[in-house]
């Protein structure tokens, strides 16, 4: 049973590209959590998706950043027009559908880096 | 959302000693606070969790306790050892969702 998946592992940008980092759920998992990590803190909530459903973005940024969980596919943090304060890693987790509050699982996170 | 302050944010200790790691949350109706581990480089990793609905939770050398009036939850790590060394995480959830605010971490250092 493959965990949470991540790509890329690393990604670095220029300041004004885009980036785009995908996530996979654990097999069974149907929600989904980014979270982002600046160098040296904590763990920051951004966005808890559904599959086709975003549930809870109020901890992203309202410009530049927006995340989809389509019915098929991975998950996908999207990153327009990266300023170099976007540095950071960029974690994704999953729990399964089952009910309220669950364990959550991490992946092994984008390492973004914009030049 | 949901606050969690955590404290302290650096612990050495003795291989052998304890290790208490602290935090408090402000949402009365949290009610799942869960701990993770991250060594460097690396993806956070569950260790402990505790509901509620009990005050206190053991696993080998881990304990969690929790005390909902004071709203504050506690990590206990017994006969530290090298390999505990590692950025420990709280976090708790608000009672009207699933994702988690998490602590600003504690770097422990067990010394050999």
């Amino acid at each position: 049973n493959a965990g949470v998946m991540q790509n890329p592992r690393h990604l670095v940008r220029r300041r004004g590209q885009e980036a785009r980092l995908r996530c996979s759920p654990m097999k069974g998992h149907s929600h989904v959590y980014w979270y982002r990590q600046l160098p040296e803190e904590g763990l920051k909530f951004m966005v808890y998706l559904q599959k086709e459903n975003i549930i809870d973005e109020s901890g992203m940024p309202k410009e530049r950043f927006s995340a989809e969980f389509p019915k098929e596919g991975p998950s996908i943090l999207r990153i327009q027009q990266v300023v170099r304060g976007d540095s950071a890693a960029y974690f994704c987790a999953s729990s399964p559908p089952t009910g309220f509050q669950e364990t959550q699982y991490f992946g092994p996170g984008t390492r973004l880096l914009v030049l | 959302g949901e606050n969690v302050e955590q404290h302290p944010s650096t612990l050495s200790v003795q291989e052998g000693d304890s290790a208490v790691i602290k935090c408090t949350y402000s949402d009365s109706a949290s009610n799942y606070f869960p701990w993770y581990k991250q060594e460097l480089g690396k993806r956070p990793q569950l260790i402990i969790d505790i509901r509620s609905n009990v005050g206190e939770k053991k696993d080998q050398r881990i304990a969690v306790t929790l005390n909902k009036t004071a709203k504050h939850f506690s990590l206990h790590i017994t006969e530290t050892q090298p390999e505990d060394s590692a950025v420990y995480f709280c976090a708790a959830t608000p009672h009207t969702g699933n994702q988690f605010y998490f602590g600003t971490g504690t770097s422990l250092t067990v010394i050999p």
